[in-house]
């Protein structure tokens, strides 16, 4: 089955415990993205990635780092959590970097930073 | 850059009533045109898209959009909502940026479904 997996799916922690959402996809698709989601304002996108080794700064990357070492797999790394990246975290991707492509979304992530 | 607005954040239908979501874009050419589905606990999921020749686009789940050039809109529709159609749904325009996919998402209209 075609899929965007990420793990974990919930996740407590503390301010500055490092920490890392993976996101893996089946689909030999080269552009996956990350996207959080908080109310009112929509999903914004973080990070994005156009191949392997090929990454990118969303809108909103601050915070955040990513890496792309293998074409299936896009973990979002947090190294010192804080209080304001609570929220909903969507990976996706789609089979290419063109517009014309949809994305596949993974279940979510919610992470709350306490 | 392009944009994207949902005017409404909250709509209430009644089962079996016909149902219209509203989604207005700005962008300087014909953009590339989404509607996704969110249930809850769940990702987005593609209801239908839109990149050029027919203005009326057809979707999963008996939805439909029609993009409106002059009104710069992409409104979906759907003739009679069923109470399985209650979630949140996000409009979105692609458009090339540097050479790649710059999506960006609307902030959503929650759709609930009374008996």
């Amino acid at each position: 089955e075609a899929q965007v997996t990420q793990n974990p799916r919930y996740l407590i922690t503390v301010t500055g415990k490092k920490l890392t959402v993976t996101c893996s996809q089946n689909m030999n698709h080269e552009y996956m993205s990350w996207y959080r989601q908080d109310p009112g304002l929509g999903l914004r996108q973080i990070y994005y990635s156009m191949n392997v080794e090929v990454t990118d700064k969303g809108d909103v990357p601050e915070g955040y780092k990513v890496s792309r070492k293998e074409k299936r797999n896009f973990p979002l790394i947090l190294e010192s959590p804080s209080p304001n990246q609570t929220s909903l975290y969507f990976c996706a991707s789609s089979l290419s970097s063109q517009g014309t492509q949809p994305q596949h979304f993974g279940d979510g992530t919610r992470l709350s930073i306490l | 850059a392009q944009s994207v607005t949902q005017p409404d954040i909250h709509i209430t239908v009644s089962e079996g009533a016909s149902l219209e979501l509203r989604c207005n874009y700005s962008y300087g050419a014909t953009p590339y045109l989404f509607w996704y589905v969110q249930s809850p606990g769940q990702g987005l999921q593609l209801l239908l898209k839109y990149f050029s020749g027919d203005t009326l686009v057809q979707g999963i789940k008996g939805f439909e959009a029609e993009f409106k050039r002059s009104q710069s809109s992409f409104n979906l529709r759907k003739p009679s909502v069923h109470w399985s159609d209650a979630a949140e749904y996000f409009c979105a325009v692609g458009a090339f940026s540097g050479g790649y996919q710059k999506v960006t998402f609307g902030t959503g209209t929650k759709l609930q479904v009374i008996p």
